[in-house]
């Protein structure tokens, strides 16, 4: 079964710097898809960047990127020009294959951001 | 992109009554729909794949008795939280593969179940 690690509970940056979120993962397949989504105060899950793990280039939003090591089985975001409305849970997600046709997503237990004013 | 709703946003209950979350795709079909429950500071955690027409599939531990769902129509699904105790206090989230990029789950919003 695939497993999504996110080994930093809390972070905190501050406002205007750069801070990046580890995220690990075990699969044996060679081709998926892995997400970080944004889960503010409001709670709406917010998806902030795909990487499809058959491209080679790192995925961009704006100020978001992604370190994506497919050898490593490691997918870290950076969030640059850090601001306060950036100050949210993070979940690193992995796209899973259910059986017959079908897909689901594992989560990561999460990572608290904090931006300093 | 795509949107999800869900409705209620927040619903408070006493001990024994059932409650009716109702998750709606706004702009396209979905087929398939997931329910999650998260506890406060935790991460999300599947509780079953809602199929359109068919049975859902639960997850290992989730009581199919006591969360009942229904995906009646292409647009609609609905948990049904039967005779609702205090323990079943959570964050209810569902979500779908959006359409046109049906690589990415979009979320609803969330329901918070209250049981006094």
């Amino acid at each position: 079964a695939q497993t999504v690690t996110q080994s930093q509970p809390e972070m905190s940056v501050q406002e205007a710097e750069t801070v990046t979120l580890s995220c690990t993962y075990d699969t044996s397949e060679s081709d998926y898809y892995l997400f970080w989504y944004k889960q503010p105060p409001s709670r709406q899950m917010i998806l902030v960047i795909r990487q499809e793990a058959y491209k080679q280039q790192n995925a961009t939003e704006n100020r978001f990127s992604v370190n994506f090591q497919k050898a490593a089985k490691s997918f870290s975001l950076k969030i640059s020009d850090s601001q306060l409305g950036d100050a949210a849970m993070y979940f690193c997600a992995y796209r899973a294959y259910s059986g017959a046709g079908s897909y689901q997503l594992t989560f990561g237990k999460g990572t608290k951001l904090s931006v300093i004013p | 992109g795509a949107v999800v709703s869900q409705h209620p946003s927040w619903v408070i209950c006493k001990s024994g009554t059932s409650v009716k979350i109702e998750c709606r795709s706004l702009d396209f079909q979905a087929t398939t729909m997931f329910w999650y429950r998260q506890f406060p500071k935790q991460s999300l955690m599947l509780m079953a794949t809602s199929n359109e027409g068919s049975k859902a599939t639960y997850e290992q531990g989730v009581e199919k008795d006591k969360f009942l769902i229904n995906h009646a129509s292409l647009t609609l699904s609905t948990l049904t939280v039967t005779s609702a105790h205090p323990e079943d206090s959570s964050f209810y989230i569902c979500s779908a593969w959006g359409a046109g990029d049906t690589d990415t789950q979009y979320f609803g919003p969330g329901t918070r179940l209250t049981v006094l």
